[in-house]
């Protein structure tokens, strides 16, 4: 089963800040954050292995709560580059762990 | 760059064949899967491999079926097309270990049903 993101789409200016959320309904060991631009292949922006924790790379960042089987991606100060669709992919606990499921994305516009 | 390549990119069929698409990898990564992307649907797992003759059904696996003699290559066959089953098909490689490692994709194979 898919995780669910929220929100579906979103539209915001340059500099301003944009949450994107991931849940999912079987326990989680690990979640994965995609971005893929229009036409291209999904591209890797980080992983996260344990409850609580959070990771990030210059001003993305993202936290994953392993009880409430919930991630989220924090984009501040978007910049035009940010716009794309986001992926979260999640690696279950139960049942095969080999599977990576992602969610239907998000979609975020950048305006100058 | 990761080395993954998908074959062809794009391709036009008719209802009712078989089509084979190809996913190649040089990084002797053990996890291979394949994604089918719709819009308003994301990336849907159709089968994926843990190893040469190991495969297993992902969440659309109907009308799919995969095959994996080599570690480098995974192939995705479309026993007989649909329209349904028009879409951008995605191959993925992982050293996948539970979760732990990211994934890298190929560019994507855009595929047709008239």
């Amino acid at each position: 089963q898919q995780p669910v993101q929220s929100p579906q789409a979103v539209i915001l200016r340059e500099g301003e800040d944009a949450v994107i959320n991931c849940s999912s309904s079987k326990a989680l060991y690990s979640v994965h954050w995609y971005r893929q631009k229009h036409g291209e292949a999904p591209v890797f922006l980080m992983i996260l292995l344990k409850g609580g924790e959070q990771k990030g790379h210059e001003k993305i960042s993202a936290s994953f709560n392993e009880k409430k089987q919930q991630s989220s991606l924090y984009l501040t100060a978007s910049q035009l580059s940010y716009s794309g669709t986001y992926f979260c992919g999640t690696g279950p606990t139960s049942g095969s762990a080999r599977q990576l499921t992602f969610g239907s994305g998000t979609q975020l516009t950048v305006l100058p | 760059d990761a080395g993954i390549t998908q074959s062809p990119r794009h391709k036009v069929t008719e209802t009712g064949t078989p089509v084979t698409l190809r996913c190649h990898q040089t990084e002797n990564h053990r996890y291979m899967y394949w994604y089918r992307q719709d819009p308003g649907h994301g990336l849907r797992l159709i089968h994926y491999s843990y190893g040469v003759k190991d495969t297993d059904k992902g969440e659309v696996s109907d009308g799919y079926s995969v095959s994996r003699s080599k570690t480098e290559d995974f192939l995705l066959t479309l026993e007989s097309a649909t329209s349904s089953q028009t879409s951008v098909y995605f191959c993925a490689i992982s050293e996948l270990d539970r979760g732990n490692t990211e994934a890298f994709f190929g560019q994507g194979t855009r595929l047709t049903v008239v």
